[in-house]
Order: C-alpha cells, then sequence, then structure tokens
C-alpha cells in the first residue's frame, strides 16, 4: 500500500515564528510533489508545487525535497494568524495523486 | 472562470435511496478525479479518470460508481448509499500527469 505521511499535529507557533510541515513518501517513482492548504470545510487550495531536488520559495513559504530520503517539506516564515488551516502534502503516482491527512496549524496572535 | 463545479453542495438522504453528485469543470482537463475526506483520515481517492471512457478505482471505490462519457463531467453514484458513506466529497482535475489539482467546492453527504 503505498502512503504519504504527515504528522497530524496540531502544530501550534506564535506569530511572526517558522512554521515547518513534513512528509514522507513511499513511491520511488513519484515525481511531483504539492502542498494544499485547507481551512475547515472548504476546498484545498494550491500552495506550491516542486519537482526537483532542493528548496524552492515563494513568498513566505519554502518548499525543500529530497528524493534519496523521500522527504517533503514546507517552511512559512513569519507565520500570521491567517496561515491557521490543515496543510496537506500531495504526491503524484502512476494514475493520479495520493495526500497525506494533513497536519493542522494554529498560529497564535 | 476558470473551475470546478459540483452540485449538490449538501445532501441529506436515505439508507439505499440512489443519488448522483455532479462534477464539471472547463479547463478542458484530461484527468477527473473524486475524493472523499473524513476527519483525521485526510483526502481518500474513491475513482479517477485519465480520458473520457476511462475510469479507474482509487483506494475506496466500494459502494460507488462513476462514468466519464463527455471530458468535462465526472458523476459520481452511490446506488444504494449507506450511512457510512456519510462524508464530504471533492471532485478535482488536472491538465495531465504531474500537474496541480483544482478542486470543486466539495459536497458534504449525509446517509440517515
Amino acid at each position: 500500500q503505498k502512503e504519504v505521511e504527515q504528522n497530524s499535529g496540531p502544530l501550534s507557533v506564535p506569530e511572526g515564528a517558522i512554521a515547518s510541515l513534513n512528509c514522507t513518501y513511499s513511491d520511488r517513482g513519484s515525481q511531483s510533489f504539492f502542498w494544499y492548504r485547507q481551512y475547515s470545510g472548504k476546498s484545498p487550495e494550491l500552495i506550491m508545487f516542486i519537482y526537483s531536488n532542493g528548496d524552492k520559495e515563494d513568498g513566505r513559504f519554502t518548499a525543500q525535497l529530497n528524493k534519496a530520503s523521500q522527504y517533503v517539506s514546507l517552511l512559512i516564515r513569519d507565520s500570521q494568524p491567517s496561515d491557521s488551516a490543515t496543510y496537506l502534502c500531495a504526491v503524484n503516482e502512476e494514475g493520479d495523486m495520493r495526500f497525506g491527512a494533513g497536519t493542522r496549524l494554529t498560529v497564535k496572535p | 472562470e476558470a473551475q470546478v463545479t459540483q452540485n449538490p453542495r449538501y445532501l441529506i438522504t436515505v439508507t439505499g435511496k440512489k443519488l448522483t453528485v455532479t462534477c464539471s469543470q472547463n479547463m478542458n482537463h484530461e484527468y477527473m478525479s473524486w475524493y472523499r475526506q473524513d476527519p483525521g483520515l485526510g483526502l481518500r481517492q474513491i475513482y479517477y479518470s485519465m480520458n473520457v471512457e476511462v475510469t479507474d478505482k482509487g483506494d475506496v471505490p466500494e459502494g460507488y460508481k462513476v462514468s466519464r462519457k463527455e471530458k468535462r463531467n465526472f458523476p459520481l453514484i452511490l446506488e444504494s448509499p449507506s450511512p457510512n458513506q456519510t462524508s464530504l466529497y471533492f471532485c478535482a482535475s488536472r491538465p495531465g500527469a504531474g500537474t496541480e489539482a483544482f478542486f470543486g467546492q466539495g459536497t458534504r453527504l449525509t446517509v440517515v
């Protein structure tokens, strides 16, 4: 059974801090990796995607990928209360996309 | 506006009464999928389709049917709903393999 695993949290950080979210995956053939943010009762929305090993930065967000370790992470710098949500890691597999269970992040003012 | 549209948004039904949740996308995407989301379990794939008339099972297909007769539509059919199918359902579409998924607004289904 192919898996995408995330720490369910909740992860709590103070406003202005760095939030670090982690994800591991089991399918070595996966080539595309995504981070989605989901507010309660709403649809997931894409934050970032990453295809190559290393770091990819977009504003306050940095995605990191290590295919050898089958590990992908998301860093949120200068965390804001509006970042409080569940973050879903998604991995492309043959056929379609597999999601982790999500990490719930709370940013406290 | 590019979007994925699901209907209905909310549905309460009784055990055994057949229902269909519609999904339509206007982006000419090849891939479409259905997911269900339950507390603590994340998004689990029910069925997916890589093209017209091509569908395949995801991780939790039991009790569901789909069809892809047209590129834009991918309805989810529950022939005989049961209470364990009470969940939040999302339809998603993607341009192709390895690309991001665009989600519909979700359908909250309650089976009593």
